[in-house]
């Protein structure tokens, strides 16, 4: 079965630092992989998802990216953070269904 | 108005107790339904699928009505551990690929 570890856990940056969560996942290949965000009291958004490596759709206009070098690898990145890029960031795969990894809090101060 | 529409709650019932929740979606395309678990602070887990025919998986039954464009959720014999926030979420492809989530709808069990 797959397993999708995220790192760091925890993470707090001051406003304008730049950012980088790193997503890997493992038991399968050639996966669909997506970042959501949640903020707080809100429901998940999309915010980028990627069929295959080097191929990221971008699902709302915002201050991050994303980036796919390798097939079980998916990072999200930030220039300048803000304030409002502050949540519960969750990286996750299909395999018949979503599945999430284990996510990173992030607050912007 | 939101894809997916759910009660926030909190529900507060007591053990042993059951308790339902409902979720509209607005898109008349969607295809695929389910309903996924959020514990505090944790990550969604996927509860239940839910079929046209209505599916039940132990204490839980799932039911989907399309022409009124409505899923529910009905936990029967609710225990301490049930205490978490139900997700409601569609997907417009037929496959789990694109999902909508909804904000979730809160339950409480106390003894």
């Amino acid at each position: 079965s797959q397993t999708i570890h995220q790192w760091p856990a925890t993470l707090v940056q001051p406003v304008g630092s730049p950012l980088s969560l790193e997503c890997t996942v493992e038991g399968t290949s050639n996966p669909n992989l997506y970042w959501y965000r949640q903020a707080a009291g809100r429901g998940l958004q999309l915010l980028f998802y990627s069929v295959g490596i080097g191929q990221i759709s971008s699902e709302v206009p915002q201050n991050l990216s994303a980036s796919r070098p390798q097939d079980r690898q998916f990072i999200l990145s930030s220039k300048k953070l803000l304030l409002s890029d502050s949540g519960f960031y969750l990286c996750a795969c299909v395999v018949h269904t979503q599945y999430f990894g284990p996510g990173t809090r992030l607050t912007v101060l | 108005r939101k894809e997916v529409e759910q009660d926030p709650g909190p529900f507060n019932v007591p053990e042993g107790a059951t308790v339902a929740f409902n979720c509209t979606y607005s898109n008349s395309a969607s295809q695929s339904f389910f309903w996924y678990r959020q514990d505090c602070r944790k990550e969604p887990k996927l509860l239940m699928s839910v079929y046209s025919s209505g599916n039940e998986d132990g204490r839980f039954t799932a039911q989907l009505n399309r022409a009124s464009q409505y899923i529910s959720l009905l936990i029967r014999d609710s225990k301490l551990s049930d205490s978490a926030t139900y997700l409601c979420v569609v997907s417009h492809t037929g496959t789990a690929s694109k999902l909508t989530f909804g904000t979730g709808t809160r339950l409480q069990v106390t003894l």
